[in-house]
């Protein structure tokens, strides 16, 4: 089993529709989590935290569940500018993470 | 402004020739790291340094070599040794925190050997 999954996609939604990408992960010992957003041939920029239950910032929602040892992002309101591919990361500790190899989001007019 | 500069954004190099990417930070962050990028897969940490001076090897560190003279810089070698380098590089770095270690990127070299 890989150490983190995550549906490769695409998701492909109109404009002002909520999507949400699922993320497992293996090692149930992780205490921090975080999605990041990579554009096409750009480098990955942290989008959000999560270190409790969740996390919320304007239109974006994670929530994690410890239990069943998934995170979830929700976005509200799909912009345009929203396309890109939703890379979901665990810290394994020590300071090191594992990525996911992404989810893509095409959000179309 | 602070950030993270790798360079250069391509590179283009033989077959057994060794090259070396160059990362600077000026986030004052203690902790640096390489990954690469391969089409489909996720990020593989090649190696990391947690603190000047000192460093340790990621998943693939075989066919590359690290040094950390200063907390600014941490360049990465792709020696001839390493299979497959043609890939996108990226460097990270964080500071340390309780919680967890949020890491920012740099722009990334794609490197192409021929």
């Amino acid at each position: 089993r890989k150490e983190v999954e995550q549906d490769p996609g695409p998701f492909n939604v109109p404009e002002g529709a909520t999507v949400a990408f699922n993320c497992t992960y293996s090692n149930s010992a992780s205490q921090s989590f975080f999605w990041y957003r990579q554009d096409c041939r750009k480098e990955p920029k942290l989008l959000m935290s999560v270190y409790s239950s969740g996390n919320e910032d304007g239109r974006f929602t994670a929530q994690l569940n410890r239990a069943s040892q998934y995170i979830s992002l929700l976005i509200r309101d799909s912009k345009l500018s929203d396309s890109a591919t939703y890379l979901c990361v665990v810290n394994k500790g020590f300071q090191k993470l594992v990525f996911g190899t992404g989810t893509r989001l095409l959000v179309s007019p | 402004d602070g950030g993270i500069t790798q360079s250069p954004k391509y590179l283009f190099r033989k077959e057994g020739q060794n090259v070396t990417l160059s990362c600077e930070q000026n986030l004052n962050h203690d902790a640096m790291y390489w990954y690469r990028q391969d089409p489909g897969q996720g990020l593989r940490l090649i190696y990391y340094s947690q603190i000047v001076n000192d460093f340790q090897k990621g998943d693939i560190a075989e066919g590359y070599s690290v040094s950390r003279e200063k907390k600014e810089s941490f360049p990465l070698t792709v020696t001839s040794a390493q299979k497959n380098p043609t890939a996108f590089y990226l460097c990270a770095s964080s500071g340390f925190s309780r919680q967890g270690s949020e890491q920012y990127f740099g722009p990334g070299t794609r490197l192409t050997v021929t």
